[in-house]
């Protein structure tokens, strides 16, 4: 078990640029999440997947975010046309799916890509 | 709707002194409960949680939280606080398999 990885750990991009943040689950969880942090705030939900099905997405999930899963592993969070309010800790998370409750319900959370938008 | 209260933004104690973290909830069925750790730069750490059964769950590193259907509360415990402690602890509510709902924060500081 590595835990949840995420890359960059840090991102600076200007106004207007796009940029792209990767989240590696750990191997076995097919269910994985995406969250921001404010300074000063705890973590806001903005989507998540079960293997590569995107199942909610959050009002705060503007049009110009867009998240994938392609293979039902990693996932890419995408931010176009980036602005200042973008700037934030973008977090992943990951768990198992079971039927029940059990020991195995945990979001498990990665370091956080930290973004900011000049 | 779902909401969490975490009323102390921040909050200061003595090394050695016990430790009370204040969670209140708002949901409308059985709520999953939650407290996560946060050391500065880093992702979230999981203390303790709480599905069903006895109302009071023990958690790493010495902490635990009693939850109260009663008066909404899932409020966080350690005896005895250690310097390696200070971070900050976020309480998160959900539904069973699905997004939390966290609150603001408390940040802790330990005094020496």
């Amino acid at each position: 078990d590595t835990g949840v990885s995420q890359n960059p750990r840090h991102k600076i991009t200007k106004r207007g640029q796009n940029v792209t943040f990767r989240c590696d689950p750990i191997s076995e969880h097919n269910r994985l999440y995406w969250y921001r942090q404010t300074l000063g705030q705890g973590p806001e939900f903005l989507t998540y997947f079960q293997n590569e099905a995107q199942l909610e997405k959050s009002r705060l999930l503007s049009d110009r975010f867009s998240a994938e899963r392609p293979k039902g592993s990693f996932s890419t969070l995408e931010i176009q046309r980036t602005e200042q309010g973008d700037s934030a800790m973008y977090l992943c998370a990951s768990r198992t799916s079971g039927r029940a409750p059990s020991s195995t319900d945990t979001q498990y959370f990665g370091p956080g890509t930290r973004l900011t938008v000049l | 709707a779902q909401s969490v209260t975490q009323p102390d933004i921040h909050i200061t104690v003595s090394e050695g002194a016990s430790l009370e973290l204040r969670c209140n909830y708002s949901y409308g069925a059985t709520p999953y409960l939650f407290w996560y750790v946060q050391s500065p730069g880093q992702g979230l750490q999981l203390l303790l949680k709480y599905f069903s059964g006895d109302t009071l769950v023990q958690g790493i590193k010495g902490f635990e939280a009693e939850f109260k259907r009663s008066q909404s509360s899932f409020n966080l415990r350690k005896p005895s606080v250690h310097w390696s402690d200070a971070a900050e602890y976020f309480c998160a509510v959900g539904p069973y398999g699905n997004k939390l709902v966290f609150g603001a924060g408390t940040i802790l500081r330990v005094k020496s």
